[in-house]
């Protein structure tokens, strides 16, 4: 059984297009997150949500909107997307908040390919 | 901006050696210190999350220290397996909810 999964796993498209990304877990935590791999390889906190309520929100521009419709999901949805956003996104989840000494587990990843 | 800084960047042994890396972070607002393995083509795999000062944890042959008063903590392998081979990374929380990853150790074992 996977426990964080996404999907999908490559995605493709053009300048300017609107594409989401989804995430699930099976683990029954409270935390999920969203981070991106930018092309040094650094893991960047973009989002972070707790029972359904957004708690980080990091420099990200407006046209990234996270939306959680329940504890178990955080989908990526992103806007007239950009050459920059080629990177690979990785969707993670802890019992609770991750400083309160909770590991993360992350999912496979979704490497998006802006052209 | 968060500091968290681990040295070296990247490292080559042989099979059997010992080895250790470095994580520096901020010595003030301290909450946890994590310790990821991640190998290529794959998700990062947490190893240890330590919460207090002098903390010391032990996985195998792994092992990793922790010392919050000075901001760093220590990633010990133990007679090292070319399995080992991976991207080390250490996360800081300076708050309750915010990991701070650093750049990594590349660590690479050879026959």
């Amino acid at each position: 059984d996977t426990a964080v999964s996404q999907t999908p796993k490559y995605l493709v498209t053009q300048m300017g297009n609107d594409k989401s990304i989804k995430c699930e877990q099976n683990l029954g935590h409270d935390t999920m997150y969203w981070y991106k791999q930018d092309s040094k390889k650094f893991l960047k906190i973009m989002f972070s949500y707790n029972n359904k309520e957004l708690i980080i929100n990091e420099t990200v521009p407006n046209r990234f909107s996270p939306k959680s419709p329940d504890k178990a999901h955080l989908n990526l949805h992103i806007n007239s997307l950009e050459l920059g956003d080629s990177a690979v996104y990785f969707c993670a989840s802890s019992p609770t908040l991750a400083g309160m000494g909770n590991e993360q587990f992350f999912g496979p990843g979704t490497r998006l390919t802006v052209l | 901006i968060l500091n968290v800084e681990q040295s070296p960047q990247s490292l080559h042994v042989q099979e059997g050696d010992s080895t250790n890396f470095t994580c520096s972070f901020p010595s003030s607002n301290f909450y946890a210190l994590h310790w990821y393995r991640w190998e290529t083509a794959k998700s990062p795999e947490a190893l240890f999350v330590m919460t207090l000062n002098g903390d010391e944890k032990k996985k195998g042959r792994i092992s990793a220290t922790l010392n919050t008063k000075e901001g760093y903590s220590y990633l010990y392998i133990k007679g090292s397996q070319p399995e080992d081979s991976a991207t080390y990374l250490c996360a800081f929380a300076g708050t309750a909810s915010k990991l701070t990853f650093g750049t990594g150790t590349r660590l690479q074992v050879t026959l």
